[in-house]
């Protein structure tokens, strides 16, 4: 039931682009991505509410296949700043968010 | 103001304590959520309060019983917990209907 993100980890140097995927095995409501820095709270990202969605927060975006019941967050031009755990959240039912097994990133100067 | 307070921030408890972890948001959301966070795993859903009303419970022991007096605070009411539950509890409050959660900075809980 809990989504399933990949990669589990990953080293960039700054400058350098990601992708992290996060995949459900059953149908989807909406999405959600969230960042957790090491010792703090979660801080929303985005969240993605129709099939075929793709929305963008500065070089952080973001894209929705409900067909094939998959999200995507796309990070570009990387920062030190974006460091951190990354998780998508899928919703069956309304207020339900179930988190993904989360995505390490860390970028290095 | 987009702030969820928690405290206490650290709580280290025995087992036969009874404690409660509070959380209170002035956003006028009427949605609120308690997770417990284990190391290096991501936050997994515990209690949904829904105006008010519990609407949600993902079949967590008795010994933790939340409690929601108004719309802006929302507690979790500990008593004879296990070592396993020692943990990051973190409260989030959204709009209702799924919108993005804003979360508190937790209370890291230790259970002797």
């Amino acid at each position: 039931q809990q989504p399933v993100q990949s990669p589990q980890a990953v080293i960039l140097r700054e400058g350098e682009d990601a992708v992290i995927n996060c995949s459900s095995s059953k149908a989807l409501y909406s999405v959600h991505w969230y960042r957790q820095k090491h010792g703090e709270a979660p801080v929303f990202l985005m969240i993605l509410l129709k099939g075929g969605e793709q929305k963008g927060h500065e070089k952080i975006s973001a894209s929705f296949n409900e067909k094939k019941q998959q999200s995507s967050l796309y990070l570009t031009a990387s920062q030190l700043s974006y460091s951190g755990t990354y998780f998508c959240g899928t919703e069956r039912d309304t207020d339900k968010l179930i988190f993904g097994t989360g995505t390490r990133l860390q970028v290095f100067p | 103001d987009t702030e969820v307070t928690q405290t206490p921030k650290h709580l280290v408890m025995g087992m036969t304590n009874k404690k409660s972890l509070k959380c209170e948001q002035h956003m006028g959301h009427r949605a609120m959520y308690w997770y417990k966070q284990k190391a290096k795993k991501p936050p997994e859903l515990m209690f949904v309060y829904s105006y008010e009303k519990l609407s949600i419970n993902e079949s967590v022991p008795s010994r933790f019983s939340p409690e929601c007096p108004n719309s802006s605070l929302l507690n979790l009411h500990l008593h004879a917990l296990q070592p396993e539950d020692s943990a990051l509890y973190l409260c989030a409050s959204s709009q209702v209907d799924g919108r993005e959660q804003y979360f508190g900075p937790g209370t890291r809980l230790t259970v002797t």
